[in-house]
């Protein structure tokens, strides 16, 4: 079973702040690391796609780095607003198969 | 250009009884997905095909069964609900221009009592 990690669960930030949160995964076999946001009643839309040591992503306020060698992925939210609340997913792209194995998620809630 | 599409929406069983839940892709993407999201667990892989003709269990395969039939349609089947498959199932297709990435349907909320 592959440990692919998240944290925090859960996290509140204050309109107007920045946040980060982290996703940890296996250092071996690696092939794609993604990202998904995740609204309330909606279907997960992908954020991001990693595959490089090293690749920073990035899409308006939401940036993502990615580290292969030690297995985790940062995603960073630079002044968050309301319409950033949502779930966040990293998953695991297992090379040598189509086994795409997500994390339990970060739930984040903007206060205004 | 429906995308993923996902039927039925909504469905309530009673325990033992079995059900198909269907999924059809028209983005010609090869890999096709059973997800199912639980509180607190994220989306929890149940099976998957990485093409027509080929199925791979994923962490959840148990209670499950699945059909990849052709490149489009890939079939999930209870063949006796119990109350733990009480949940909500995603399909999802692996694809795109650039960096493949999921591309999801709209999800069934099934109900076993």
């Amino acid at each position: 079973i592959l440990n692919v990690e998240q944290s925090p669960q859960s996290l509140h930030v204050q309109e107007g702040d920045s946040t980060n949160f982290t996703c940890s995964f296996p250092s071996s076999n690696f092939y794609a690391l993604h990202w998904y946001r995740w609204e309330t009643a909606k279907s997960p839309k992908a954020l991001f796609v990693m595959t490089l040591n090293g690749d920073e992503k990035k899409k308006g306020r939401i940036s993502a780095t990615l580290n292969t060698k030690e297995g985790y992925s940062y995603l960073y939210i630079k002044g968050s607003q309301p319409e950033d609340s949502a779930t966040y997913l990293c998953a695991f792209l297992n090379f040598g198969n189509e086994k795409l194995t997500f994390g339990t998620g970060t739930r984040l809630t903007i206060i205004p | 250009n429906a995308g993923v599409t996902q039927t039925p929406k909504f469905q309530v069983l009673k325990t033992g009884q079995s059900m198909t839940l269907q999924c059809a892709q028209d983005m010609n993407h090869n890999s096709m997905y059973w997800y199912r999201q639980d509180p607190g667990m994220g989306l929890r892989l149940i099976y998957y095909s990485a093409s027509e003709g080929t199925t791979d269990k994923g962490e959840v395969p148990n209670g499950y069964n699945v059909s990849r039939l052709n490149k489009r349609e890939f079939s999930l089947r209870l063949e006796s609900a119990a109350p733990s498959q009480t949940s909500v199932y995603f399909c999802a297709t692996l694809g795109g221009a650039e960096n493949e990435k999921l591309f999801f349907g709209s999800g069934t909320q099934l109900s076993v009592l």
